[in-house]
């Protein structure tokens, strides 16, 4: 059973608007939570993290909720742009050894011109 | 970039054959990992290493080992290839400032048995 969910393998946005990226996940002992961004061809790339003591980061035009009542983190990238184009992926960190992240099954933004 | 880098970054393959894919990098951190993308199944950790010599299974290991003889080195073996073992391989480094929390991401191998 998935641990991390993204429930929209796809999103199309216009330039200039915001996108909405939505993740949830079950297990409450997550403690960290990631967005990567993934372009063809290549590794995923860090974003933006939070951690479970916090509800908002922020870092630019990138901004991570999380809602620990609701499990549930989002990503808002306001104004969207077309090199937003990406797949992007959730991930949660357990705190037992190792530090191994969870990831959801992805995401693929479309940001029209 | 964190210094990672993976060969080969293509590789077709026999069902049967042995394989092995190599991470490397340049930073002389102490964790490291490897992982398996696949369509609707995002990244699934296959093992990890937290050391030399010190290893352990992620949600995915049957049918892989690993081995780490050098810090900046990490293997990923295929014993026996099997089709279903299709897939991209990525390899990522634990980050060693802050919390500790944030991983960093090889470019991968695209790995094909046929």
């Amino acid at each position: 059973d998935q641990q991390v969910k993204q429930n929209s393998p796809s999103l199309s946005v216009q330039e200039g608007r915001i996108s909405i990226l939505n993740c949830d996940y079950t297990n409450s002992m997550f403690d960290y939570f990631l967005w990567y961004k993934k372009y063809p061809a290549e590794g995923p790339t860090f974003l933006i993290s939070i951690s479970s003591i916090k509800d908002k980061n922020e870092d630019g035009r990138f901004t991570v909720f999380l809602n620990k009542s609701a499990k549930h983190l989002s990503l808002h990238i306001v104004p969207s742009q077309p090199g937003d184009s990406a797949v992007y992926f959730c991930a949660a960190k357990g705190m037992g050894a190792g530090n191994m992240l969870t990831f959801g099954g992805g995401t693929r933004l479309m940001v029209k011109p | 970039d964190a210094g990672i880098t993976q060969s080969p970054r293509h590789k077709v393959t026999e069902t049967g054959t042995p394989v092995t894919l190599r991470c490397h990098q340049t930073e002389n951190h102490r964790y490291m990992y490897w992982y398996r993308q696949d369509p609707g199944h995002g990244l699934r950790l296959i093992h990890y290493s937290y050391g030399v010599k010190d290893t352990d299974k992620g949600e995915v290991s049957d049918g892989y080992s690993v081995s780490r003889s050098k810090t900046e080195d990490f293997l990923l073996t295929l014993e026996s290839a099997t089709s279903s073992q299709t897939s991209v391989y990525f390899c990522a480094i634990r980050g060693e400032t802050g919390g500790y929390n944030e991983q960093f991401f090889g470019p991968g191998t695209r790995l094909t048995v046929l």
